[in-house]
Formats: structure tokens, C-alpha cells, sequence
């Protein structure tokens, strides 16, 4: 039972350049999610899909965006990565949204030169 | 912003002590979770307590929640090294459209 599983697990990239982030969830959830997370400042949600079909953005979406291309699969990219983004990146899903627990990745640590 | 405000930020115990670890919030919650990370990997759910419960109890892991003083504790119990992690608290407020808000974690190292 894999759960949630996010590729790639590291990343260089440079100022400019852009890349995908993938997360895919085998449990059948409703809603995902996805975090970054900086020293010293918890997790901060980026953009969520509650459902197959929707987005809507966190806390923190300037810079990013993303593709809830069906139920198990949700998707982030960086259209032109910048070092502000230096950060780890974690995908979450859950069953029905709304405050229920949350299941996490392994996460990606992205480092933009 | 962070709803959630662990206290302390690091704490330092022996194998076989206990550890207690405090959450303050701002606004009124749903609910307020507790998670583990183990260094590099992501989070794991601990607990979930509700604004209508006073304590919950899952194993060597005690949880209370005071929503006159917007506090949680989480104490861990005969602590042992595998403890070691980051602790966070997480709250479902409705302010916050009911998607979890993390605080910023509270490191603990259990020393054998």
C-alpha cells in the first residue's frame, strides 16, 4: 500500500527554469493538497483540490500552479523557478477534505540556484 | 499567517522521561490535529482532538485542549529515542475555509 507518493524526492534547478512536481495517491481521497515548508515556518498550504475537477488556491500560490488531472493524480509546477522558492514540497490527500487528517508524501526538496 | 504556535521550539529530554509540548491558536477551531516528522520524510497524524473534547488519549500520547485559553498540550510519555522528531499542531478553523493550518513545530531529541 504505497499511500502518497511524490517524484522526484530532490531537484536543482535554476533561476528561470521551470519544472512539474508529481503526487499520486492510491486511497481513493476526495481532496489534495500541496505544502512547502520553510525552517522555522511550518507548513503552508499552496494551492488544494477538493475534488476531482477543482483548484483553489492556499496560502501562498504566487509563482506556482496546478493540474488535478484526475483522482489520484495532482500535479504542481514552476513555470520559471526562482530561489525564493527554495523549499520542501510536500503533497497531501485526504478523504473528504474539511479538517479531516491528512496523509503525506515523502516529499521534494528543491533547491533553486 | 500560522494559527498554531508550538512552545517550545526544541526540547531536549532522557530516554524514559516524559515530554510536554504546547500549542496556542488564534481563531475558534473545528479541530485540532497533532503530527510527526522524522527528519527528511513527511508528516505523520498523530491525533485529532475536537473543540467539544477536554482530553484524548492514543497509547503513550495524551493530548488536552483548552478552548477558553486557544491551548493544546501533547505529552509523550516514558519518551524513547525513536521519539525523536518535530512535533506540529494543525487547526481546522472556519476562518481558515476549514483547511489545516500548521504551526511551526516543536523539535524533540531523546537522548538514550
Amino acid at each position: 500500500n504505497a499511500g502518497v507518493t511524490q517524484t522526484p524526492k530532490f531537484q536543482v534547478l535554476k533561476t528561470g527554469q521551470s519544472m512539474t512536481l508529481q503526487c499520486a495517491q492510491d486511497m481513493n481521497h476526495n481532496s489534495m493538497y500541496w505544502y512547502r515548508q520553510d525552517p522555522g515556518m511550518g507548513l503552508r498550504l499552496i494551492y488544494y483540490s477538493a475534488s476531482e475537477g477543482t483548484t483553489d488556491k492556499g496560502e501562498v500560490p504566487n509563482g506556482y500552479n496546478v493540474s488535478r488531472l484526475n483522482k489520484r493524480e495532482f500535479s504542481l509546477r514552476l513555470e520559471s523557478a526562482a530561489p525564493s522558492q527554495t523549499s520542501v514540497y510536500f503533497c497531501a490527500s485526504s478523504f473528504q477534505g474539511n479538517g479531516e487528517k491528512l496523509f503525506f508524501g515523502s516529499g521534494t526538496q528543491l533547491s533553486v540556484l | 499567517s500560522q494559527q498554531g504556535e508550538e512552545d517550545p521550539q526544541a526540547l531536549s529530554i532522557q530516554e524514559g522521561e516524559n515530554a510536554t509540548m504546547n500549542c496556542s491558536y488564534k481563531t475558534s477551531i473545528n479541530n485540532l490535529q497533532w503530527y510527526r516528522q522524522n527528519s527528511g520524510r513527511g508528516l505523520v497524524h498523530l491525533i485529532l482532538i475536537r473543540s467539544n473534547e477536554r482530553e484524548k488519549h492514543s497509547g503513550r500520547l495524551r493530548v488536552t485542549l483548552d478552548t477558553s485559553k486557544k491551548s493544546s498540550s501533547l505529552l509523550i510519555t516514558a519518551s524513547r529515542a525513536a521519539d525523536t522528531a518535530s512535533y506540529f499542531c494543525a487547526t481546522d478553523a472556519k476562518a481558515a475555509g476549514n483547511k489545516l493550518t500548521f504551526g511551526g513545530g516543536t523539535r524533540v531529541l531523546v537522548k538514550p
